[in-house]
């Protein structure tokens, strides 16, 4: 059972570039969190999507930065415009729909730096 | 208010030799979940434990264990037997079952070197 899939694993981009982050959940997850990690910090809630929808986007800056969570596909983070403030290290973690615990599975994290 | 407090930025431990890893945390919620993770130098989060908040025993999973105190409310890591490959980043967390949202509130962690 393949875990969390993320990627690309390092992606570059120049200031006012796109960037694209994807992830698969672990097979038979249906919820998706993105976490943002700056260095020396601990990582910081962004968006909880599952199928086809945003429940909390509570942690996504108000522009600039959009999540979406298709009916088929990964899950995609999408940041445009591109600043160096952006540059950090976004996990993608999912879980099972209901269960006791919600055990969060990350993915390997996509370290984005922008010049 | 910070949600999930680790006061240890760095902490030092000899090989073979147990270390607590503190975590403090602040909620109203009746009903919380607490994790630890480890993030190794290669960037990956790895699960480690799970106390949840109306478990009536502490958890423990091979060499960690959860020292739960919930009228303190904290939540420490204890590692028996010290491996050098425990030497990375912990990570506590916090999950509240309030507004829906299974978020993840993570403190600032506490860097672990296991010296030979």
């Amino acid at each position: 059972n393949a875990g969390v899939m993320q990627n690309p694993r390092h992606l570059v981009r120049r200031r006012g570039q796109e960037a694209r982050l994807r992830c698969s959940p672990m097979k038979g997850h249906s919820h998706v969190y993105w976490y943002r990690q700056l260095p020396e910090e601990g990582l910081k809630f962004m968006v909880y999507l599952q199928k086809e929808n945003i429940i909390d986007e509570s942690g996504m800056p108000k522009e600039r930065f959009s999540a979406e969570f298709p009916k088929e596909g990964p899950s995609i983070l999408r940041i445009q415009q591109v600043v160096r403030g952006d540059s950090a290290a976004y996990f993608c973690a999912s879980s099972p729909a209901g269960g006791t615990r919600n055990e969060q599975f990350f993915g390997p994290g996509t370290r984005l730096t922008v010049l | 208010a910070q949600k999930i407090t680790q006061t240890q930025p760095g902490m030092f431990v000899q090989e073979k030799e147990a270390v607590t890893l503190d975590c403090t945390y602040d909620t109203s919620d009746p009903s919380y979940g607490l994790f630890w993770y480890k993030q190794p130098s290669s960037g990956e989060m790895i699960f480690l434990i799970y106390q949840g908040s109306y478990d009536q025993q502490n958890a423990t999973e091979g060499r960690y264990s959860l020292n739960f105190q919930k009228a303190r409310k904290s939540a420490n890591l204890v590692i028996s037997a010290s491996q050098l490959g425990d030497s990375a980043m912990y990570f506590c967390a916090m999950r509240e079952a309030q507004g829906g949202s299974e978020k993840l509130v993570f403190g600032k962690g506490t860097k672990l070197t296991v010296n030979p």
